[in-house]
């Protein structure tokens, strides 16, 4: 069975304080993985989308990167405005146009 | 340009009533998804239209149904409502489906 699982669930970051952030994926077949953040009561907002091991993307102070087994987004001094729920989705081989998503880190990022 | 919009933002039913959620895609997107979003927990998948067309479902009851229009809006249905259907519920557009999905706002849905 398909699984999508985000370590930790929750971060509490002093501004400027850089972390990172897991997506741990066992899938028959990757087709693409996305990195969505989202803040409470809203939908998400699309950050990157990565499709093969190696490849890593880069916007502003987050940096996503891609393995066979995981992502990681790597947030680099972060600001109290990257306060957000930060979700990983997997689309498979077998399931095209279907968001398997994780749980979500929570990150706290404080003046 | 706008993004994908949702009507209305937040509703509330009571247990056995049904209900109707309304998404406006993404202008020239043809793919629309809809997800539901209990608290702590991220989004499960529902359904997929594409050209009018369901190209997926998602492990819910018959209670759920949904429809693609001719100008690619989407309507998702929940009968018998139940208060485990308390969620927000999130509508994503894409252009083909199988791109990335914008996901609109979210109608907020407490059943009492």
């Amino acid at each position: 069975e398909d699984q999508v699982t985000q370590s930790p669930e929750a971060l509490r970051l002093q501004e400027g304080e850089s972390s990172s952030l897991n997506c741990s994926y066992t899938v028959s077949g990757l087709r693409g993985l996305f990195w969505y953040r989202q803040d409470p009561g809203k939908g998400p907002e699309f950050l990157f989308t990565l499709y093969s091991a190696g490849e890593e993307k880069e916007k502003e102070r987050l940096k996503a990167t891609l393995t066979k087994k995981e992502s990681f987004l790597h947030i680099t001094a972060p600001k109290p405005e990257d306060s957000a729920t930060y979700l990983c989705a997997v689309e498979t081989t077998d399931s095209w146009g279907k968001l398997q998503f994780g749980a979500g880190t929570q990150v706290v990022v404080t003046p | 340009d706008a993004g994908v919009t949702q009507s209305p933002t937040h509703l509330i039913k009571t247990r056995g009533q049904h209900v109707t959620l309304r998404c406006s895609p993404i202008s020239g997107h043809k793919s629309v998804s809809w997800y539901q979003q209990v608290l702590g927990q991220g989004p499960q998948f529902i359904f997929q239209y594409y050209e009018k067309e369901e190209r997926g479902r998602g492990n819910f009851p018959d209670r759920f149904s949904a429809r693609q229009f001719p100008n690619y809006s989407s309507e998702l249905n929940v009968n018998a409502l139940l208060l485990g259907d308390s969620a927000l519920y999130l509508c994503a557009s894409s252009l083909d489906g199988g791109e990335t999905q914008y996901f609109g706002p979210g109608t907020r849905l407490l059943v009492l």
